[in-house]
């Protein structure tokens, strides 16, 4: 089975550390990845999207990158600011991509930063 | 449109009434997908459109859902008899989906489904 797993669940930090993000995945063989992030109430906003050829993007203070052979993408957000606080998800697109490109998302890691 | 529009935004319901839920893509997306994200919980594939042909309803949970996209642009998720382990949020997604490298997903704010 196909699955994504997020660890830590929670994450509580200072205003400005910079901090990691993790998501591991059962299958190494990927589309693609793409991290989220989604505010209490809201719908999901894109942050990265990796495809399977790439080890990592960057947006600015966002740093993703992809290991396919271990299974794992972290994200890296430097510096982090009060308004970073949310819950920050990954989903990883599997094959058979004739049904769609369909996302299965892990758990997420609710972020708190701390002024 | 500019993003993708999803109405209601709340919605609360009698346990056995029947709603229906509104998605607006992106224009000119080519994909539409319909996931539902319990309280505290990672979204969970419902459905998929390639214009107005589903694709693959593998994740509705019971025959009660409906999903349609008659002409390729807008969408409804319909529950009927509505039961109280259906609320959740339900979020619509879509993307280019003209190959692989088309497939970033945009997702609508979601309706709050209460069934009560």
């Amino acid at each position: 089975k196909q699955e994504v797993t997020q660890i830590p669940a929670a994450l509580s930090v200072p205003e400005g550390e910079n901090l990691v993000l993790n998501c591991s995945f059962t299958d190494s063989a990927i589309y693609n990845l793409q991290w989220f992030r989604q505010d209490p109430g809201k719908g999901l906003t894109s942050l990265l999207l990796i495809q399977s050829s790439q080890r990592e993007q960057t947006s600015g203070r966002l740093n993703a990158s992809l290991d396919k052979s271990s299974g794992r993408s972290t994200l890296y957000i430097a510096a982090s600011q009060p308004g970073d606080s949310a819950t920050y998800l990954c989903a990883v697109r599997f094959p058979p991509y004739n049904q769609g490109g369909k996302l299965i998302f892990g758990q997420g890691t609710e972020l708190s930063v701390k002024p | 449109g500019a993003g993708v529009s999803q109405s209601p935004r709340y919605k609360v319901a009698k346990r056995g009434q029947d709603v229906a839920l509104r998605c607006d893509p992106i224009s000119g997306h080519v994909s539409l997908f319909w996931y539902q994200q319990a309280l505290g919980q990672g979204p969970e594939f419902l459905t998929y459109f390639q214009n107005e042909a589903q694709l693959d309803k593998s994740g509705l949970p019971s025959d009660r859902f409906f999903a349609e996209r008659p002409e390729g642009s807008v969408s409804t998720l319909k529950i009927q008899r509505t039961q109280q382990e259906d609320s959740a949020v339900y979020l619509c997604a879509s993307s280019l989906g003209e190959g692989q490298g088309n497939t970033e997903a945009f997702f609508g704010q979601g309706t709050r489904l209460t069934v009560v």
